[in-house]
């Protein structure tokens, strides 16, 4: 099946800071999403981006469906950006749409 | 807020009980979800419902059984849970099945003792 991989696992900023998150799957995919996880386990959707590139605030994620990757950039960084990214990815097969998580990049962000 | 509720927020229950997880989602989409989360692992997708039809992961034990009675309520029937079932259980719906954004609930925490 569909291999994905984020990079980096863990990752420590600076309040202030820019960081880019990278998801890498091993095969041409329908949809691609971002979630943040918050410590307390809820998952907040920030992008729904297949392909091209969209901005929100200081976040923005760019998909290279062609190449098989996506990137997050986070710029200025606060506390509050703290908990897990995971992107997921789908891949539609003829009987039914599977859904795979990347395992994820866990970012701190210190003050 | 993200439109989808789960109750109870946290279970613990013995390996003989048998309890229900409960999802309602407010937006009016047609499809919804149960993934699990286990520490250390990626999401895993369990079930997915939509109006037409139920998707079923083949890994799933029989333990684990999921009840759709209209698009808008999903829950997941739990009886002879293993410790090894402990786990975060996650509801998630979107407007339809593919091609659309998947919005997640809040989680329920399961312990099995």
């Amino acid at each position: 099946g569909i291999q994905v991989e984020q990079s980096p696992p863990d990752l420590i900023l600076q309040e202030g800071a820019n960081s880019t998150l990278r998801c890498n799957f091993s095969d041409s995919v329908n949809n691609l999403q971002w979630f943040h996880q918050n410590p307390w386990g809820q998952l907040i959707n920030l992008f729904y981006i297949p392909s091209g590139t969209k901005q929100n605030g200081r976040l923005s994620a760019t998909t290279v469906a062609t190449e098989r990757y996506s990137l997050l950039y986070i710029s200025s960084s606060q506390t509050t950006d703290s908990g897990v990214y995971f992107c997921a990815v789908e891949r539609r097969k003829t009987s039914y749409d599977k859904v795979i998580f990347g395992p994820g990049t866990s970012l701190s962000v210190i003050p | 807020e993200t439109g989808v509720t789960q109750t109870p927020r946290h279970l613990v229950m013995g390996m003989t009980n048998k309890k229900s997880l409960k999802c309602e989602q407010h937006l009016g989409h047609n499809a919804m979800y149960w993934y699990k989360q286990s520490a250390k692992k990626p999401l895993e997708l369990m079930f997915v419902y939509s109006l037409e039809e139920r998707v079923e992961n083949n890994s799933v034990p029989s333990r684990f059984s999921p009840e759709c009675p209209n698009s808008s309520h999903l829950f997941l029937h739990l009886h002879t849970l293993q410790p090894e079932d402990s786990a975060l259980y996650l509801c998630a719906s979107s407007q339809d099945r593919g091609d659309h954004e998947q919005y997640f609930g809040p989680g329920t925490r399961l312990t099995v003792t």
